[in-house]
């Protein structure tokens, strides 16, 4: 079946670690994007990618970052320069000007 | 970056009644859509918008493009429990970023 998936679905971190998130899409889609959502809020767009080897900043990029070298793959790295990572993180995919859909998302706590 | 307001934040409302909730923006879009999300799992997608006046329904659910294409609404009719969840509508222009609203969060009472 195809799908967007995100993986682990738990992931621990210890202060001063960098973290990658997984995200694999095999709908052929051309966008994806990662959002971050925190408890009771909206999501906030952190990076998104329209083609391979390309990728754009959202509105919270500092202390993340991302690589496009596959179709497939939009990884997202939370980095130790991020002094707030836990979050709900959310990727999702899309067609040119079509809807998108999301992964199972992945919570990320600090320890 | 584009504003998405949404409302209302959140609503608790008795089970069969309808419920109605909205989004507006500064800026104009080409496609609305409209999630709903469950605790601790991905948004699924409800009911996309193209084209501005579109009028969508998916069962219960209705959707509208706005005519000015900086607004949307998704209504649900004669509500039921399982409607429990957080709403979200997100709003993109061309190939663009894709921007959420801070969602509604729906409470149904049987």
């Amino acid at each position: 079946d195809g799908g967007i998936t995100q993986s682990p679905k738990y992931l621990f971190r210890k202060e001063g670690q960098n973290v990658t998130l997984s995200c694999e899409q095999n709908l052929n889609h051309d966008a994806m994007y990662w959002y971050r959502q925190d408890p009771g809020q909206g999501l906030r767009l952190i990076y998104y990618s329209q083609i391979v080897n390309d990728f754009q900043k959202g509105d919270i990029a500092e202390g993340y970052s991302v690589s496009r070298e596959k179709k497939e793959s939009f990884p997202l790295t939370v980095t130790s320069a991020q002094k707030n990572p836990t979050a709900f993180y959310l990727c999702a995919s899309t067609r040119r000007s079509t809807e998108a859909f999301f992964g199972q998302g992945t919570r990320l706590t600090v320890v | 970056g584009q504003q998405l307001n949404q409302s209302p934040q959140s609503m608790f409302i008795q089970e069969g009644e309808d419920v109605s909730m909205n989004c507006t923006s500064s800026s104009i879009f080409n496609t609305w859509l409209w999630y709903k999300q469950d605790p601790g799992e991905g948004p699924v997608l409800l009911i996309a918008l193209y084209k501005a006046g579109e009028l969508t329904s998916n069962g219960r659910l209705t959707a509208q493009f706005g005519i000015t294409r900086k607004d949307s609404f998704l209504n649900i009719s004669a509500s039921i429990p399982s409607d429990v969840g957080i709403y979200f509508c997100a709003g993109r222009y061309n190939n663009n970023d894709m921007r959420f609203g801070a969602g509604t969060r729906l409470t149904v009472k049987p």
